[in-house]
């Protein structure tokens, strides 16, 4: 089936730090999603792509739909202490599924 | 406008006793989703409601009933809990199957 590729599990970074995370795929996606979950609580949308190519920013946010449709990045600006918590890529395939990655957990030092 | 809302937050069951999850989501959305959220596993899809009227099996669906009550409610069940059935549960909803996916508080639910 298909499958979404985070690595690291988890990521340690210093406040103000920049961090970039991404997430890879052997099939083609047609959308491609992240999400933000804290915890005890349920995954938070923050960025939706859908066409290749497309890049959009929330915030200090920037993600960027892959040209081969098999990859995204999630970019960080200035981290700061909210920003710990796990983050998830997700994707619809052709079959129009969503597909989640195991996620990274990140760190922030102060 | 609460998006996705999900009752209970919390449950404990003893093996072989019944319960239904409720979900219910404002947003007007046709489609809706069960997930469970296990350690290392991810987020797994149980069942999902298409559109009002209609239900599909996910990947774990065994052990679990769903029924699409109304364009805004879809709920959970479990005939009789098992220890495996331990998790937390989300309820999702989106506009349609290809649209991004919203996401309700969750339940975190122990079988004893």
């Amino acid at each position: 089936g298909q499958q979404l590729n985070q690595s690291p599990q988890s990521m340690f970074i210093q406040e103000g730090e920049d961090v970039s995370m991404n997430c890879t795929s052997s099939s083609i996606f047609n959308t491609w999603l992240w999400y933000k979950q804290d915890p005890g609580e349920g995954p938070v949308l923050l960025i939706a792509l859908y066409k290749a190519g497309e890049l959009t920013s929330n915030g200090r946010l920037t993600a960027q739909f892959g040209i081969t449709r098999k990859d995204s990045f999630l970019n960080i600006s200035a981290s700061i202490p909210s920003d710990v918590g796990i983050y998830f890529c997700a994707g619809h395939g052709a079959n129009s599924k969503l597909t989640f990655g195991k996620g990274i957990t990140l760190s922030v030092r102060p | 406008n609460a998006g996705v809302t999900q009752t209970p937050k919390f449950q404990v069951l003893k093996t072989g006793q019944s319960m239904t999850l409720q979900c219910a989501q404002d947003m007007n959305h046709n489609s809706m989703y069960w997930y469970r959220q296990d350690p290392g596993m991810g987020l797994r899809l149980i069942y999902y409601s298409a559109s009002e009227g209609t239900t599909d099996k996910g990947e774990v669906p065994n052990g679990y009933n769903v029924s699409r009550l109304n364009k805004r409610e879809f709920s959970l069940r479990l005939e009789s809990a098992a220890p495996s059935q331990t998790s937390v549960y989300f309820c999702a909803s989106s506009a349609s199957p290809s649209y991004e996916q919203y996401f309700g508080p969750g339940t975190r639910l122990t079988v004893t």
